[in-house]
């Protein structure tokens, strides 16, 4: 299994411009999310699936859109990229465990963003 | 909002040494997770409590909850120069599969 896995590794973009980051999980997990980490301030939530055709917004959603139509991909769009936005982008999966459910993250390797 | 707030911010010990750090959160919990974060890498995660536990073990990993003093805290005993690494307390609340990360530790082992 390759797990989580993130493309691209690095991007740099100029202000105004959109893009796509990738992520792909082949655990048939049922959650997965999108975290920006900044110096400083851990992680912070973007938005998260509960499942293929669901999403829904986390503690830092502005400036993102994502969809799910398939388990395995969670497409994290930038719409009008800001320097705002210049972070580490994670990945994460997961599938419920145990009674009541927990749920243990993967994280994929990251996506370092720099927006000009 | 963080939920989790570790401490200390930083630790640097030398190798053979136990490290001990702290999470406090300010809500009621499902569960803590513990994860490491080596340098330019992703997290993995090392171990989870459940809120009605008290204590786990994993390896040379430790893990308390005290739910009255919301408060936990991980002990790696005699530690590697390997185990250096910024690790992150993160919980769970309800019965919902988001969790709320800290800003983390920064763990530094001397050889």
């Amino acid at each position: 299994n390759a797990g989580v896995t993130q493309t691209p590794k690095f991007q740099v973009l100029k202000t105004g411009q959109s893009m796509t980051l990738q992520c792909a999980q082949d655990m048939n997990h049922e959650y997965m999310s999108w975290y920006r980490q900044d110096p400083g301030m851990g992680l912070r939530l973007i938005h998260y699936s509960v499942g293929a055709g669901i999403t829904d917004q986390g503690e830092v959603p502005n400036g993102y859109n994502v969809s799910r139509s398939t388990t395995e991909d969670f497409p994290l769009r930038l719409l009008s990229a800001a320097p705002s936005q210049t972070s580490v982008y994670f990945c994460a999966s997961s599938s419920p465990a145990g009674t009541p459910p927990t749920y243990e993250q993967y994280f994929g390797p990251g996506t370092r963003l720099t927006v000009t | 909002s963080q939920q989790g707030e570790e401490d200390p911010q930083a630790l640097s010990i030398q190798e053979g040494e136990n490290a001990t750090m702290n999470c406090s959160y300010k809500t009621s919990i499902n569960n803590l997770q513990w994860y490491r974060q080596n340098s330019g890498r992703g997290l993995v995660h090392l171990i989870l409590i459940r809120s009605n536990e008290r204590e786990k073990h994993s390896g040379r990993l430790r893990v308390t909850l005290d739910t009255s003093k919301k408060s936990s805290s991980l002990l790696i005993t005699a530690s590697r120069a390997a185990d250096t690494a910024s690790y992150f307390c993160a919980t769970t609340t309800g019965a919902n599969s988001k969790l709320t990360f800290g800003k983390g530790i920064t763990l530094s082992v001397r050889p």
